[in-house]
């Protein structure tokens, strides 16, 4: 198996701190994704970052990417308890047929209020 | 616009019985990805296809067939349902057309074999 692998699995913060997920795969990519899923939900999709580019914003969301170590890294701003969710990194490997994404096992996370 | 939307949202089934997961979307999205979900096991491919008319295979594919027939829809078979395929099913998709576009999922189908 090709999974992306998170670390840590599971995640618990205080309201207004920042969290921080980390996420490490096999071989070369096209691009790397997150996601989150709430309890009980489908997943959303929340950024993708593609192999040439090394860091990426959105709102409070911020991925880096270094591919030489082969992780990414996901940090999530003065958290609060509606970001409670497990976030998971997906990659696209390159190559032929590389039509699919593979999924890691999860980080998730509890926001105390 | 409602995206992608799974039918049924739970089911149980009976050692033995075949039944039809139903993925449509909205969107015009290319691509279209059936996932199961297990515990501690994160998100695993079962099939996907690339546009009407094509499928194949996943990660996972043993004990389940599927068809695009139509664009907008992606099915999901289980000819002879086993206690192993208890499991939340997720179906997905993209708009496919290079690589770089996120999936949109649908809210899962939670499936209990007996």
């Amino acid at each position: 198996s090709q999974q992306g692998e998170e670390d840590p699995q599971a995640l618990s913060i205080q309201e207004g701190e920042n969290a921080t997920m980390n996420c490490s795969y096999k071989t070369s990519i096209n691009n790397l994704q997150w996601y989150r899923q709430n309890s009980g939900r489908g997943l959303v999709h929340l950024i993708l970052i593609r192999s040439n580019e090394r860091e990426k914003h959105s709102g409070r969301l911020r991925v880096t990417l270094d591919t030489s170590k082969k992780s990414s890294s996901l940090l999530i701003t003065a958290s609060r308890a509606a970001d409670t969710a497990s976030y998971f990194c997906a990659v696209r490997y390159s190559g032929a047929g590389s039509y699919q994404l593979t999924f890691g096992k999860g980080t998730k996370l509890s926001v105390i209020p | 616009n409602a995206g992608v939307t799974q039918t049924p949202k739970f089911r149980v089934l009976k050692t033995g019985q075949s039944m039809t997961l139903l993925c449509a979307q909205d969107m015009n999205h290319e691509y279209m990805y059936w996932y199961r979900q297990d515990p501690g096991m994160g998100l695993r491919l079962i099939h996907y296809s690339v546009g009407e008319g094509t499928t194949a295979k996943g990660e996972v594919p043993d004990g389940y067939n599927v068809s695009r027939l139509k664009k907008q829809n992606f099915l999901l078979g289980l000819e002879s349902a086993a206690p192993s395929q208890t499991s939340v099913y997720f179906c997905a998709s993209n708009l496919g057309q290079g690589y770089d576009y996120g999936y949109t999922f649908g809210s899962g189908t939670r499936l209990t074999v007996v």
